[in-house]
């Protein structure tokens, strides 16, 4: 059972344009998330999170949008460069809790010049 | 920010040996430290929780005595593929809990090839 879906395996972008990534997940519990950047035979990198008491959080290029109602979040990319071109997963987990991350299966990002 | 050194960061072995890869945090102490295996175009699964100064957890369906997992200091972990298969094959990737006990930071990953 997924508890952190990325439904859609890839995505394609032109540069300049804004790129919106979508992440589900299914487990109420879950009050923090995260978006990790991952090139490939490198380990991933944070990028940003959100708590699960806030609705947005903005840093330089990237936001990203929780709507706790429909258990979605998303991470909005403006405006795109080719160099953002790479994996990125959500994640997920419960605060207060020693446990590991949650992650989704990734969505290829690739930015076209 | 943090930092999380990972090594070696590619291997390539015969079947049967074993193959030891390190995870070190570099400028905090990490009290927990997480093994994680990506196949091709899959997400990261979580293999083992390692604890500093006691066994490692390890998550349902992984062998503990196939992958050996020691955490003999706050900045170190490493993760032994005892008598690697070829279906060991994979990209391994560690990661530490920084004091904010939220954020991970992750190591570069090892790619390991059995042959």
């Amino acid at each position: 059972d997924q508890q952190v879906k990325q439904n859609s395996p890839s995505l394609s972008v032109q540069e300049g344009r804004i790129s919106i990534l979508n992440c589900d997940y299914t487990n109420s519990m879950f009050d923090y998330f995260l978006w990790y950047k991952k090139y490939p035979a490198e380990g991933p990198t944070f990028l940003i999170s959100i708590s699960s008491i806030k609705d947005k959080n903005e840093d330089g290029r990237f936001t990203v949008f929780l709507n706790k109602s429909a258990k979605h979040l998303s991470l909005h990319i403006v405006p795109s460069q080719p160099g953002d071109s790479a994996v990125y997963f959500c994640a997920a987990s419960v605060e207060g809790s020693a446990r590991q991350l949650t992650f989704g299966s990734g969505t290829q990002l690739t930015v076209l010049p | 920010g943090a930092v999380v050194s990972q090594h070696p960061s590619r291997v390539i072995c015969k079947s049967g040996t074993s193959v030891k890869i390190e995870c070190r945090s570099l400028d905090f102490q990490a009290t927990t430290m997480f093994w994680y295996r990506q196949f091709p175009k899959k997400s990261l699964m979580l293999m083992a929780t390692s604890n500093e100064g006691s066994k490692a957890t390890y998550e349902q369906g992984v062998e503990k005595d196939k992958f050996l997992i020691n955490h003999a200091s706050l900045t170190l972990s490493t993760l032994t593929v005892t008598s690697a298969h070829p279906e060991d094959s994979s990209f391994y990737i560690c990661s530490a809990r920084d004091r904010d006990l939220r954020k991970l930071f992750f190591g570069s990953g090892t790619q390991l090839s059995v042959l």
